[in-house]
Order: C-alpha cells, then structure tokens, then sequence
C-alpha cells in the first residue's frame, strides 16, 4: 500500500529566510507526486506536481520540489519566504493511471513564517 | 474560469439526522473526488467517479455514506444517521482525467451536535 510521510508536523522561520518541508512515499510502482498548500478556512491549491519528465519541478509563488526516485523524496523548498507563506503544505502521492488517481496524503507540515 | 464550488459551507446538524452535501465540479472535468479532513485523521479519500464507470467506494468509512454523480456532474454526498464523529471538513475536487492534478473546492463544514 502507498503511504506519505511528512518528516515535520511544524515548521517555524523568519521571514526572508530558507525552508525545506520533506517529504517521503512509500510505493512500489510509479507515482505521481504533488504539494497542496491550504490556508486558513480554505480548501486546497496546488502548489506544484510531478508526473513525468525533469526532476526538479517549479510551481506557483517561488516554490519547487526535486523528485529522487532513489530516496523516494519529493521535499518542497523556496529560498526566501514570506509572511504570506505561512499555511499548512500537503504532499500527497496518486499512484500511475490504473489506481484511479486518488490521492494519499501525508499528515500536513504547518509553516509558519515569523517577522 | 469557474473553480469547484461546493453548498452548503457550512452544515449544523443534530445527531442521528440525514444530510447532503453538494460539489459542483469544473466544467469539462470527468473525474470528481470526495476527501474528509478530520482532526485526527487527516485528509482521506472517500470516493471517486470517472466518466460513467462504476465509482470507487473504497474510501466510505461505513454504509451511512454514500454518493452520486448525476450527468457526469454534479455530486451528492449523503451521510444518514450523522454521528459525532463524521464532524469534518469534506472537500470536492474535481480532474480533467483521472491521472492528473485534482483541483479542489473550499469544503463544507459539517457539525454534528
């Protein structure tokens, strides 16, 4: 069965600094991998996905994610945050065409970017 | 262009009622999902529709759940017999195929008193 782990349930930073949220899955067939960030009192936005192609994926608001097959990681990172970032991110894996494409989510990393 | 739309935002109800919960998927997509956010247990997945084939109900936690999807559109998710511990978030997505990106709409919150 396919699971996602995220390594960290809270994540505090300053603004203007790095951050990695890391995130690890569990499948023995090929997957298709995505970030979802959710504000507060709102549904889910894309952030970034992998389906195929280059490893490294950029996504919406400076943030990108390097996909390692080997290491079985798909950690979001962005180089300087914001204030605005400060949300709960969702990793979630959809595992190949003929499971359907529902999604397994990790538990949420809660970012939260301080002044 | 149109998100997903989902009604009621926000739902009371008393133990034992029925309700229903309604998504309006993007127009065009042809799979629509249903996910519950809980506290303890996080996001999962409930149910899934693609085109006319039979649903996915791997996901219904009992048999007091059940959704439709009318004319490849619109859903309904019904809960009979509500207990405290369907309270939740359920979010609707919708995918323009079954293997790509979900887009997701903003929940209805469901109290159960």
């Amino acid at each position: 069965a396919q699971s996602v782990t995220q390594l960290d349930s809270q994540v505090p930073v300053f603004e203007e600094a790095p951050v990695e949220l890391r995130c690890n899955y569990s499948s023995s067939v090929s997957v298709y991998l995505f970030w979802y960030v959710q504000y507060p009192n709102q549904g889910l936005q894309l952030l970034l996905k992998y389906l195929s192609g280059s490893t490294l994926v950029k996504g919406i608001n400076g943030f990108e994610a390097e996909f390692n097959k080997s290491q079985t990681s798909f950690h979001l990172r962005k180089p300087s945050v914001h204030i605005s970032d400060t949300a709960e991110y969702f990793c979630a894996v959809s595992v190949g065409n003929n499971q359907g494409g529902k999604l397994i989510f990790g538990q949420g990393t809660e970012l939260s970017v301080k002044p | 262009g149109a998100g997903v739309s989902q009604s009621p935002s926000n739902k009371v109800t008393e133990k034992g009622k029925d309700v229903e919960l309604r998504c309006d998927p993007i127009s065009g997509h042809t799979a629509l999902y249903w996910y519950r956010q809980s506290l303890g247990q996080g996001l999962e997945f409930l149910i899934y529709f693609q085109g006319n084939s039979a649903p996915d109900k791997s996901g219904l936690p009992s048999d007091r759940f059940s959704a439709e999807r009318t004319g490849g559109s619109v859903s309904t998710l019904t809960i009979q017999r509500t207990q405290q511990e369907d309270s939740a978030v359920y979010l609707c997505a919708s995918s323009l195929t079954r293997s790509k990106e979900q887009y997701f709409g903003p929940g209805t919150r469901l109290t159960v008193t």
